[in-house]
Protein backbone atom coordinates (compact mmCIF):
# COMPACT_ATOMS: atom_id res chain seq x y z
CA UNK A 1 0.00 0.00 0.00
CA UNK A 2 1.23 3.36 -0.60
CA UNK A 3 2.12 5.70 2.14
CA UNK A 4 3.38 9.80 2.37
CA UNK A 5 5.33 11.01 5.16
CA UNK A 6 6.03 14.57 5.95
CA UNK A 7 8.34 16.36 7.90
CA UNK A 8 9.21 18.12 10.29
CA UNK A 9 5.57 17.91 11.96
CA UNK A 10 6.05 21.04 13.80
CA UNK A 11 8.50 23.90 13.42
CA UNK A 12 9.34 27.41 14.42
CA UNK A 13 11.57 29.83 12.67
CA UNK A 14 12.71 33.07 13.18
CA UNK A 15 11.99 35.89 10.23
CA UNK A 16 14.61 35.97 7.62
CA UNK A 17 15.80 32.30 8.42
CA UNK A 18 15.62 29.73 5.75
CA UNK A 19 12.96 26.71 5.37
CA UNK A 20 12.85 23.08 3.93
CA UNK A 21 10.02 21.10 4.47
CA UNK A 22 10.01 17.44 2.95
CA UNK A 23 7.46 14.57 1.97
CA UNK A 24 8.24 11.51 0.42
CA UNK A 25 5.91 9.11 -1.21
CA UNK A 26 6.11 5.57 -0.52
CA UNK A 27 4.67 2.36 -2.77
CA UNK A 28 3.94 3.95 -5.85
CA UNK A 29 5.89 5.31 -8.70
CA UNK A 30 6.08 8.91 -10.41
CA UNK A 31 3.14 10.25 -8.48
CA UNK A 32 1.65 13.72 -9.01
CA UNK A 33 2.99 15.73 -6.13
CA UNK A 34 1.26 18.59 -4.69
CA UNK A 35 1.94 21.27 -1.60
CA UNK A 36 -1.02 23.14 -0.26
CA UNK A 37 -1.01 25.60 2.65
CA UNK A 38 -4.19 26.30 4.87
CA UNK A 39 -4.72 29.31 7.08
CA UNK A 40 -6.38 29.92 9.90
CA UNK A 41 -7.72 26.15 9.90
CA UNK A 42 -9.74 27.12 6.78
CA UNK A 43 -9.10 26.73 3.25
CA UNK A 44 -6.34 25.25 0.89
CA UNK A 45 -4.39 26.93 -1.08
CA UNK A 46 -2.15 25.15 -4.03
CA UNK A 47 0.85 26.32 -3.62
CA UNK A 48 2.94 24.09 -5.89
CA UNK A 49 2.51 20.76 -7.79
CA UNK A 50 4.91 18.56 -9.61
CA UNK A 51 3.85 15.34 -12.48
CA UNK A 52 7.50 14.53 -12.74
CA UNK A 53 10.93 14.33 -11.36
CA UNK A 54 12.39 18.28 -12.05
CA UNK A 55 9.15 19.73 -13.31
CA UNK A 56 7.10 22.34 -11.13
CA UNK A 57 4.12 24.03 -11.49
CA UNK A 58 3.83 27.14 -9.50
CA UNK A 59 0.13 28.83 -8.56
CA UNK A 60 1.08 31.66 -6.30
CA UNK A 61 3.67 34.06 -6.68
CA UNK A 62 5.31 34.36 -3.11
CA UNK A 63 8.36 33.75 -0.92
CA UNK A 64 8.34 29.93 -1.32
CA UNK A 65 10.00 27.16 -3.88
CA UNK A 66 9.12 23.75 -4.32
CA UNK A 67 11.54 21.00 -5.68
CA UNK A 68 11.82 17.61 -6.67
CA UNK A 69 14.90 15.86 -6.83
CA UNK A 70 13.33 12.25 -6.56
CA UNK A 71 10.43 10.60 -8.23
CA UNK A 72 8.62 9.95 -4.88
CA UNK A 73 10.37 12.96 -2.90
CA UNK A 74 8.57 16.35 -2.89
CA UNK A 75 10.27 19.54 -1.21
CA UNK A 76 9.36 22.93 0.35
CA UNK A 77 12.13 25.78 0.52
CA UNK A 78 12.51 29.25 1.46
CA UNK A 79 15.82 31.11 1.75
CA UNK A 80 14.37 34.05 4.11
CA UNK A 81 10.74 33.47 5.96
CA UNK A 82 8.51 36.07 6.55
CA UNK A 83 5.55 36.38 8.95
CA UNK A 84 3.00 35.69 6.86
CA UNK A 85 4.22 32.25 5.51
CA UNK A 86 3.23 31.30 8.84
CA UNK A 87 0.37 28.45 8.25
CA UNK A 88 -0.62 24.69 8.25
CA UNK A 89 1.52 22.93 5.17
CA UNK A 90 0.04 19.89 3.46
CA UNK A 91 1.69 17.77 0.78
CA UNK A 92 -0.31 15.31 -1.02
CA UNK A 93 0.29 13.27 -3.27
CA UNK A 94 -2.20 11.35 -6.77
CA UNK A 95 -2.01 8.69 -9.39
CA UNK A 96 -0.58 9.86 -12.49
CA UNK A 97 -1.79 9.90 -16.29
CA UNK A 98 -4.56 8.00 -18.00
CA UNK A 99 -8.16 8.80 -18.21
CA UNK A 100 -8.94 6.37 -16.13
CA UNK A 101 -7.39 8.50 -13.43
CA UNK A 102 -9.96 9.48 -10.83
CA UNK A 103 -7.55 11.96 -9.40
CA UNK A 104 -8.40 11.72 -5.82
CA UNK A 105 -5.08 13.22 -3.66
CA UNK A 106 -3.81 11.24 -0.45
CA UNK A 107 -2.57 13.75 2.02
CA UNK A 108 0.38 13.55 4.51
CA UNK A 109 -0.13 14.61 8.33
CA UNK A 110 0.93 18.31 7.67
CA UNK A 111 4.04 20.53 8.63
CA UNK A 112 2.47 23.25 10.83
CA UNK A 113 5.24 26.54 10.38
CA UNK A 114 5.36 29.06 13.03
CA UNK A 115 7.58 32.15 12.23
CA UNK A 116 8.01 34.88 14.51
CA UNK B 1 -13.41 27.11 -14.80
CA UNK B 2 -14.24 25.09 -12.19
CA UNK B 3 -15.15 26.08 -8.83
CA UNK B 4 -16.33 25.10 -5.66
CA UNK B 5 -18.78 26.21 -2.89
CA UNK B 6 -19.78 25.35 0.39
CA UNK B 7 -22.23 27.85 1.19
CA UNK B 8 -22.09 27.01 5.04
CA UNK B 9 -19.16 27.96 7.20
CA UNK B 10 -20.77 25.74 10.22
CA UNK B 11 -23.26 23.03 10.59
CA UNK B 12 -24.75 22.33 14.21
CA UNK B 13 -26.61 19.21 14.77
CA UNK B 14 -27.50 16.65 17.82
CA UNK B 15 -25.70 13.45 17.74
CA UNK B 16 -27.92 10.81 16.26
CA UNK B 17 -29.66 13.16 13.99
CA UNK B 18 -29.38 13.31 10.33
CA UNK B 19 -26.69 15.13 8.85
CA UNK B 20 -26.16 17.53 5.26
CA UNK B 21 -22.96 19.46 4.68
CA UNK B 22 -23.84 21.27 1.06
CA UNK B 23 -21.42 21.00 -1.24
CA UNK B 24 -22.38 23.04 -5.41
CA UNK B 25 -19.69 22.95 -7.85
CA UNK B 26 -18.81 24.15 -11.56
CA UNK B 27 -16.91 22.42 -13.99
CA UNK B 28 -17.08 22.16 -17.58
CA UNK B 29 -18.17 18.57 -18.73
CA UNK B 30 -18.56 15.99 -16.48
CA UNK B 31 -17.40 15.98 -13.24
CA UNK B 32 -15.00 13.92 -10.62
CA UNK B 33 -16.32 14.99 -7.09
CA UNK B 34 -14.84 14.10 -3.89
CA UNK B 35 -15.25 14.74 0.33
CA UNK B 36 -12.57 14.98 2.39
CA UNK B 37 -12.40 15.61 6.25
CA UNK B 38 -10.10 17.07 8.52
CA UNK B 39 -9.78 16.67 12.37
CA UNK B 40 -7.37 19.50 14.45
CA UNK B 41 -4.09 19.37 13.62
CA UNK B 42 -4.26 16.57 10.60
CA UNK B 43 -3.95 15.87 7.22
CA UNK B 44 -6.98 15.65 4.75
CA UNK B 45 -8.89 12.29 4.91
CA UNK B 46 -10.39 11.20 2.01
CA UNK B 47 -13.95 10.01 2.60
CA UNK B 48 -15.84 9.80 -0.86
CA UNK B 49 -16.03 10.01 -4.43
CA UNK B 50 -18.78 10.79 -7.52
CA UNK B 51 -17.09 9.44 -11.02
CA UNK B 52 -19.82 7.47 -12.79
CA UNK B 53 -22.95 5.69 -12.43
CA UNK B 54 -24.81 5.86 -9.38
CA UNK B 55 -25.90 9.29 -7.87
CA UNK B 56 -25.52 8.07 -4.18
CA UNK B 57 -21.82 7.30 -3.53
CA UNK B 58 -21.09 5.55 -0.11
CA UNK B 59 -18.06 6.00 1.56
CA UNK B 60 -15.71 5.80 4.91
CA UNK B 61 -17.77 6.24 8.50
CA UNK B 62 -21.36 5.60 7.46
CA UNK B 63 -20.94 8.97 5.08
CA UNK B 64 -22.78 9.36 1.96
CA UNK B 65 -23.22 12.25 -0.83
CA UNK B 66 -25.77 12.12 -3.42
CA UNK B 67 -24.81 13.58 -6.71
CA UNK B 68 -27.46 16.11 -8.41
CA UNK B 69 -26.44 16.97 -11.87
CA UNK B 70 -29.40 19.66 -12.51
CA UNK B 71 -28.99 21.18 -9.18
CA UNK B 72 -24.71 20.62 -9.65
CA UNK B 73 -24.46 19.71 -6.32
CA UNK B 74 -22.76 17.23 -3.98
CA UNK B 75 -24.26 17.14 -0.62
CA UNK B 76 -22.58 15.06 2.03
CA UNK B 77 -24.76 13.34 4.08
CA UNK B 78 -25.29 10.60 7.11
CA UNK B 79 -27.94 9.19 8.80
CA UNK B 80 -27.22 9.52 12.16
CA UNK B 81 -25.19 12.27 13.64
CA UNK B 82 -21.71 10.96 16.18
CA UNK B 83 -20.25 13.13 18.56
CA UNK B 84 -16.64 12.13 16.43
CA UNK B 85 -18.04 13.31 13.63
CA UNK B 86 -17.14 16.73 14.46
CA UNK B 87 -14.43 18.19 11.93
CA UNK B 88 -13.96 20.23 9.08
CA UNK B 89 -15.37 18.76 5.59
CA UNK B 90 -14.06 19.43 2.60
CA UNK B 91 -15.58 18.77 -0.76
CA UNK B 92 -13.47 19.04 -3.94
CA UNK B 93 -14.03 18.50 -7.76
CA UNK B 94 -12.02 18.22 -10.66
CA UNK B 95 -13.24 18.46 -14.28
CA UNK B 96 -12.93 15.03 -16.27
CA UNK B 97 -10.08 16.00 -19.04
CA UNK B 98 -8.06 18.31 -16.07
CA UNK B 99 -5.79 15.62 -14.78
CA UNK B 100 -3.53 17.61 -12.47
CA UNK B 101 -5.77 19.95 -9.89
CA UNK B 102 -8.21 19.47 -7.68
CA UNK B 103 -10.22 22.58 -6.82
CA UNK B 104 -11.35 22.64 -2.99
CA UNK B 105 -13.91 24.78 -1.47
CA UNK B 106 -13.71 26.62 1.95
CA UNK B 107 -14.71 24.05 4.34
CA UNK B 108 -17.68 23.35 6.38
CA UNK B 109 -17.21 22.95 9.89
CA UNK B 110 -19.63 20.23 11.20
CA UNK B 111 -20.35 20.56 15.09
CA UNK B 112 -22.06 17.35 16.60
CA UNK B 113 -23.63 18.44 20.11
CA UNK B 114 -24.20 15.23 22.58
Amino acid sequence: SQTIHQWPATLVQPVGSPLSLECTVEGTSNPNLYWYRQAAGRGLQLLFYSVGIGQISSEVPQNLSASRPQDRQFILSSKKLLLSDSGFYLCAWSLAGGRKRTGELFFGEGSRLTVL
Amino acid sequence: AQSVAQPEDQVNVAEGNPLTVKCTYSVSGNPYLFWYVQYPNRGLQFLLKYITGDNLVKGSYGFEAEFNKSQTSFHLKKPSALVSDSALYFCAVRGRYNTDKLIFGTGTRLQVFP
